[in-house]
């Protein structure tokens, strides 16, 4: 069965901070994907990554950014987090193209 | 670039009741449409997926989604409510670049 583990379901953090969310899928998926999630406004895209070491700009980039030096791992980095990124952040993962994506469970940041 | 539009953002129902949660897209080019389901503190998990065979689609745990391209919709349905399908429900479309857009969401409540 599809895997894709977060590796903190909360975390609290200060703001200024460089915030490193983790990501790992175990089903040598080609995409990779983190979203942040918000009431209201469904899940938007941050960042997407089509293969290893490849990256590409979402719909709301601005303050994050990421690394995928493996294929199973893609890191969601924030430079120097700030309250407005507090958010639930969703990482998923893809075969390829038009396939269906498999998400992991989350997590809930909070930045004081 | 591809929208989504869900209709009510929240909706409740009696148990053994239909479930009826609209959504609506707009797409230039003929579009791939996913419905997804998420339960409280987890991530998102896929009830089904159009990709232009059959109109009418089947997924898990009873529900199906119509495809009406005239109507640019793809609403979701489910002839009779268990309280388990508590959930919060999103719409999803995918063109060209395969890069997935959300719906704000559908939180369904089920009253026994």
């Amino acid at each position: 069965d599809v895997k894709v583990t977060q590796s903190s379901r909360y975390l609290v953090k200060r703001t200024g901070e460089k915030v490193f969310l983790e990501c790992v899928q175990d089903m040598d998926h080609e995409n990779m994907f983190w979203y942040r999630q918000d009431p209201g406004l469904g899940l938007r895209l941050i960042y997407f990554s089509y293969d290893v070491k490849m990256k590409e700009k979402g719909d709301i980039p601005e303050g994050y950014s990421v690394s995928r030096e493996k294929k199973e791992r893609f890191s969601l980095i924030l430079e120097s987090a700030s309250t407005n990124q507090t958010s639930m952040y969703l990482c998923a993962s893809r075969v390829r193209g038009a396939q269906p994506q498999h998400f992991g469970d989350g997590t809930r940041l909070s930045i004081l | 670039a591809q929208s989504v539009t869900q209709l009510g953002s929240h909706v409740s129902v009696s148990e053994g009741a239909l479930v009826l949660l609209r959504c609506n897209y707009s797409s230039s080019v003929p579009p791939y449409l996913f419905w997804y389901v998420q339960y409280p503190n987890q991530g998102l998990q896929l009830l089904l997926k159009y990709t232009s065979a059959a109109t009418l689609v089947k997924g898990i745990n009873g529900f199906e989604a119509e495809f009406k391209k005239s109507e640019t919709s793809f609403h979701l349905t489910k002839p009779s409510a268990h309280m388990s399908d508590a959930a919060e429900y999103f719409c999803a479309v995918s063109v060209r670049d395969y890069k997935l857009s959300f719906g704000a969401g559908t939180t369904v409540t089920v009253r026994a």
